[in-house]
């Protein structure tokens, strides 16, 4: 069982806008504003798309968008594109260690 | 670019020591400023920070899997292991290594492609 809770999955039709929410608790993404979102493709290395909350690394296309609220994150695809068919994590600093969600896979239909 | 890539047996027995080797180029694992971690997603998918090294020799390490878990660096060598005792078959997964981020910041920027361990008698 995962420390963060995310959905299943969710799915969009391409040019809509998707949602994954993340939720911890007060002695983690409630406590921190270190909250993280990576990409996976299945037999790939997991890509880093945000962090601190919202901020995207050089690189990451400007329609991924982080947020939070309280103890619970969220990463907004906006503009679905068939390459965002992927798995996605949310990550969290818990006071010494990192915490993970158990992984959303997104279906672009 | 910072490449990093796992190596170890696929296969280790029950209550046997299970130890992974993790190769970094493209960046000096002393030149400081990351940490070095240890990750695993289970077959379910969902991700476990195992532990990460600081090149000095700090660690830290997840409070449910501290009293089996040892990483540790060989800066001459720019590598970095786990060691993982008493495994049972919950422990098997795809193991990453990765690159922490920790200066006002805190990411994991560069993985590894994973290496499944299996538990397995």
């Amino acid at each position: 069982q995962s420390a963060l809770t995310q959905p299943r999955s969710v799915s969009g039709s391409p040019g809509q806008s998707v949602t994954i929410s993340c939720t911890g608790t007060s002695s983690d993404v409630g406590a921190y504003n270190f909250v993280s979102w990576y990409q996976h493709h299945p037999g790939k290395a997991p890509k880093l798309i945000i962090y601190n909350v919202n901020r995207r690394p050089s690189g990451v296309p400007n329609h991924f968008s982080g947020s939070k609220s309280a103890n619970t994150a969220s990463l907004t695809i906006s503009g679905l594109q068939a390459e965002d068919e992927a798995d996605y994590y949310c990550c969290s600093y818990a006071g010494g260690y990192a915490s993970f969600g158990g992984g959303t896979k997104v279906t672009v239909l | 670019q910072v490449q990093l890539q796992e190596s170890g047996p696929g296969l280790v027995r029950p209550s046997q020591t299970l130890s992974l080797t993790c190769t970094v180029s493209g960046d000096s694992i002393y030149s400081g400023g990351y940490y070095w971690s240890w990750i695993r997603q289970y077959p379910g998918k969902g991700l476990e920070c195992i532990g990460y090294i600081y090149y000095s020799g700090s660690t830290y390490y997840n409070p449910s899997l501290e009293s089996r878990v040892t990483v540790s660096v060989d800066t001459s060598k720019n590598q970095f292991s786990l060691k993982l005792s008493s495994v049972t078959a919950a422990d098997t997964a795809l193991y990453y290594c990765a690159r922490l981020a920790v200066r006002g910041v805190y990411y994991f920027d560069f993985w590894g492609q994973g290496t499944l361990v299996t538990v397995s008698s």
